[in-house]
């Protein structure tokens, strides 16, 4: 089954400095890449997801990139601010499946 | 947020007991989810169903089983709580095999 890897555990930064969260996975029939934002004692919810079609989608102040080659995909989140503080999770899902792979969360605290 | 409720929220019960939740959505959404939260294992995949009366196991799924008798309703029981089943559970529904959208959750306290 698929495998996700998801880097770093936690991400400390100052107001304003770029984030960066890394996921790897394994299945290579992967073709759905979501990310979601879980603020504290609230639901994961969906801020952006990308296709293997695609190597590069941009949401204002986030983009998610895709190397399918290195079979890692990664959350880029600029001028941050101290409401973009929470977990973030990556997730992998194969083709025509809809039981997606979760990574283990990234703790992002952003200090103003 | 999409029209997906849990109930209980919260719940405390007792090592041994049976405890039923469920998950009740309004987007007539195909497939529905089960998952546990616990710190440091991210979101783990408990039970789901792809239709009415059509379920299967997810990676965690020993101690808990689920029903699905009408679309709307995702009910999840363990039948006899452990203290190891502490933890915040969610549910989420999805329609097009991709996008997932999360109830509240239910914060379950086993003693």
């Amino acid at each position: 089954g698929e495998n996700v890897e998801q880097h770093p555990s936690t991400l400390s930064v100052q107001e304003g400095d770029s984030a960066v969260i890394k996921c790897t996975y394994s299945d290579s029939a992967s073709n759905y890449f979501p990310w979601y934002k879980q603020e504290l004692g609230k639901r994961p919810q969906l801020i952006i997801d990308i296709r293997s079609n695609v190597g590069e989608k941009k949401d204002q102040r986030i983009a998610v990139t895709l190397n399918k080659t290195a079979k890692h995909f990664s959350l880029h989140i600029t001028e941050t601010q101290p409401e973009d503080s929470a977990v973030y999770f990556c997730a992998a899902s194969p083709g025509g499946s809809y039981i997606p792979t979760f990574g283990r969360g990234t703790s992002l605290i952003v200090h103003p | 947020d999409a029209g997906i409720t849990q109930s209980p929220r919260h719940k405390v019960t007792e090592t041994g007991t049976p405890v039923t939740l469920r998950c009740h959505q309004t987007e007539n959404h195909r497939y529905m989810y089960w998952y546990r939260q616990d710190p440091g294992h991210g979101l783990r995949l408990i039970h789901y169903s792809y239709g009415v009366k059509d379920t299967d196991k997810g990676e965690v799924s020993d101690g808990y089983s689920v029903s699905r008798s009408k679309t709307e309703d995702f009910l999840l029981t363990l039948e006899s709580a452990t203290s190891s089943q502490t933890s915040v559970y969610f549910c989420a529904i999805s329609e097009v095999a991709y996008e997932q959208y999360f109830g509240p959750g239910t914060r379950l306290t086993v003693t």
